[in-house]
């Protein structure tokens, strides 16, 4: 299985606060994604790299930045999380062939 | 936007295989069907792709319409493991990153009846 983790695996914040995810990966994988996933919703791409400092902006982009500045790491942050960012949130990985996920972090906004 | 179409819900009894469909007529000549999995409370993992001839694995065997229009994901022997939302997604690796070709959907949740 391709070494990829997420940190924190749980995290409860309150609105207005802002929150960090973090991917890691050890695949040296040039494709990195953000995914929140809600009932109802199946699995949506938040932002995605390719490459380091190459970032783009997915289908629910909004409130949300990423940034790569290292081949292994993707963050993504809520500037000032609201409770409708309340999710679990799944990283991914690739080269040009299968994608490989993180466990999920799951993300709480009081 | 070549996305994909699957039915909601599947159910299959244990230890008889499932044949779990997937529309995608708008598939372009370059994208690749893939197939990924969501069981309970994990991130999806990789089950099978292929882009014209049909694919066998030790999880599974996907048999692709000779019009790539539509394409089964097949488990020969369906356990209570196997119980999870299989998603049918297109990936066109000349164009990567396309975030257009990374849309998974709602996919399809399989029920596994002992």
């Amino acid at each position: 299985d391709a070494g990829i983790t997420q940190s924190p695996r749980h995290k409860v914040t309150e609105t207005g606060t802002p929150v960090t995810l973090r991917c890691h990966q050890t695949e040296n994988h040039r494709y990195m994604y953000w995914y929140r996933q809600d009932p109802g919703h199946g699995l949506r791409l938040i932002h995605y790299s390719y490459g380091v400092k190459d970032t783009d902006k997915g289908e629910v982009s909004d409130g949300y930045s990423v940034s790569r500045s290292k081949t292994e790491d993707f963050l993504l942050t809520l500037e000032s999380a609201t409770s409708s960012q309340t999710s679990v949130y799944f990283c991914a990985s690739t080269g040009t062939g299968e994608l490989f996920f993180g466990e999920g972090s799951r993300l709480t906004v009081l | 936007d070549a996305k994909t179409t699957q039915p909601n819900s599947m159910e299959s009894n244990e230890e008889e295989p499932v044949h779990l469909p997937c529309n995608h007529s708008t598939i372009s000549g370059t994208d690749y069907i893939h197939w990924y999995r969501q069981l309970p409370s994990q991130g999806p993992e990789y089950v099978i792709h292929g882009l014209t001839s049909n694919v066998n694995n030790r999880m599974a065997s996907l048999a692709i319409a000779e019009d790539r229009k539509s394409s089964t994901l097949i488990l020969h022997r369906a356990t209570l493991r196997d119980a999870a939302v299989y998603y049918c997604i297109l990936r066109d690796v000349r164009n990567l990153p396309g975030a257009n070709n990374l849309f998974f959907g709602t996919g399809t949740r399989l029920t596994v009846i002992p």
